[in-house]
This record gives structure tokens, sequence and C-alpha cells, in this order.
């Protein structure tokens, strides 16, 4: 059974300053990985989506990297902006049969 | 991207009442589409997995009769929550699989029953 945490589950940084986001999941045999960010009493925004062939994607200021071998992903934010405050979702697709596994989120909030 | 989207979005009710939220693929026709629950602080949890045609598979623990799915076409599936009670309120959100294995997700819809 996939199992996917993340860590930490709580995140609060000064404006500005670069964050890194984990994500670990416990089968590699993946489809894909994808990154969720998700207001406070708001749905799901996607975010970036990693095929398993993939190493990373970027998307503006966000980098996500995949590396399925050791479990894990991480969703690089630079330069964090208050706007970005939200609680971000990783999601694993495994390859075997369609449940998503979600992870528990990390929330983060950016200061100014 | 595919597009997926869920109405209503806020929904509030008495409680006994029955509440109906339909999920719709807009660009893609999607045979299988799967519902999610979110309990406060915690993950989104697979409640079924909605196949158009056919019943609906649902997890262990959800109450079928509770949570009516009906996937009538190829781009629309309903969960229906009947006889709402307050622990029902939740934040529900769908998905859409597009071939052969990628699943593109509803905004969700948050239900609050009084």
């Amino acid at each position: 059974k996939q199992e996917v945490t993340q860590i930490p589950a709580a995140l609060s940084v000064p404006e500005g300053e670069n964050l890194v986001l984990n994500c670990s999941f416990t089968d590699s045999a993946i489809y894909n990985l994808q990154w969720f960010r998700q207001d406070p009493g708001k749905g799901l925004t996607s975010l970036l989506l990693i095929q398993s062939s993939q190493r990373e994607q970027t998307s503006g200021r966000l980098n996500a990297s995949l590396d399925k071998s050791s479990g894990r992903s991480t969703l690089y934010i630079a330069a964090s902006q208050p706007g970005d405050s939200a609680t971000y979702l990783c999601a694993v697709t495994p390859k075997s049969y369609q449940k998503v596994t979600f992870g528990t989120g990390t929330k983060l909030q950016v200061i100014p | 991207g595919a597009v997926v989207s869920q109405h209503p979005s806020r929904v509030i009710c008495k409680s006994g009442t029955s509440v109906k939220i339909e999920c719709r693929s807009l660009d893609f026709q999607a045979t299988t589409m799967f519902w999610y629950r979110q309990f406060p602080k915690k993950s989104l949890m697979l409640m079924a997995t909605s196949n158009e045609g056919s019943k609906a598979t649902y997890e262990q623990g959800v109450e079928k009769d509770k949570f009516l799915i009906n996937h009538a076409s190829l781009t629309l599936s309903t969960l229906t929550v009947t006889s709402a009670h307050p622990e029902d309120s939740s934040f529900y959100i769908c998905s859409a699989l597009y071939d052969p294995n990628e699943q593109f997700f509803g905004p969700g819809t948050r239900l609050t029953v009084l």
C-alpha cells in the first residue's frame, strides 16, 4: 500500500526566502507525481506534474524534482511571496492501478 | 490541459436533506471518475470509483447508501449525500481519468451541514 508523507507539516518563512517542501513515497512504481496548492476553504490548484520518466518540472518560481529510486520529490519555491501562503499537497499515481494517494500536506506561511 | 468542473463550489444545507454534487469533464470523455473526501487537517481520501454505465466501486468504510454515485454519461458523474448530517460536512473533490492513467481534478465542493 502506497504511503505518502510530507515534511514539515507546517512552515513559516520571511518573504523573499527560497524554500523546499518535501514529499516521500513508499512504492517507487509510480506513473506520475503531482504537486497541488490548496488555499483555505478553496479547492485544489494543480502546480506541477512530473511523469515517472522525468526528473524535474519547472513553472515560474516553482521547480519540482523527482527521484523515484529514493521515493522522494521536492518542490522548490524561489523568492517566496505572501501570496504563496497555502497548503501544498503532493499526490502519487501508481502504475499498477488508478488510485491516487495524497500526502498530508505542508502548510506554508510567508510572512511579509 | 484537460478541465474538470464541479458544481456547486460551496453548499450549505440543513441536517436531513440530500445534496447533489456534479463533476463534469469539459473537454474530454471519461469512462472513469473518482470521488475524494478531505477530513479536517487530514489528506484527501478516495471514497469511490465511478464507472460510466455501471455501479460505483466504494472504498472500505464508505457507506454506499449514504453517498450515492451515478455516472450517467461520459462527461458527468454525480455524488449525492443523502440525509446529510453535520459529520458529513467536508470538502469533496472529483477527478476524471484521462487515458491511460492521468487524472484531472475538479476544484472541489465544500459542504456544510447545519
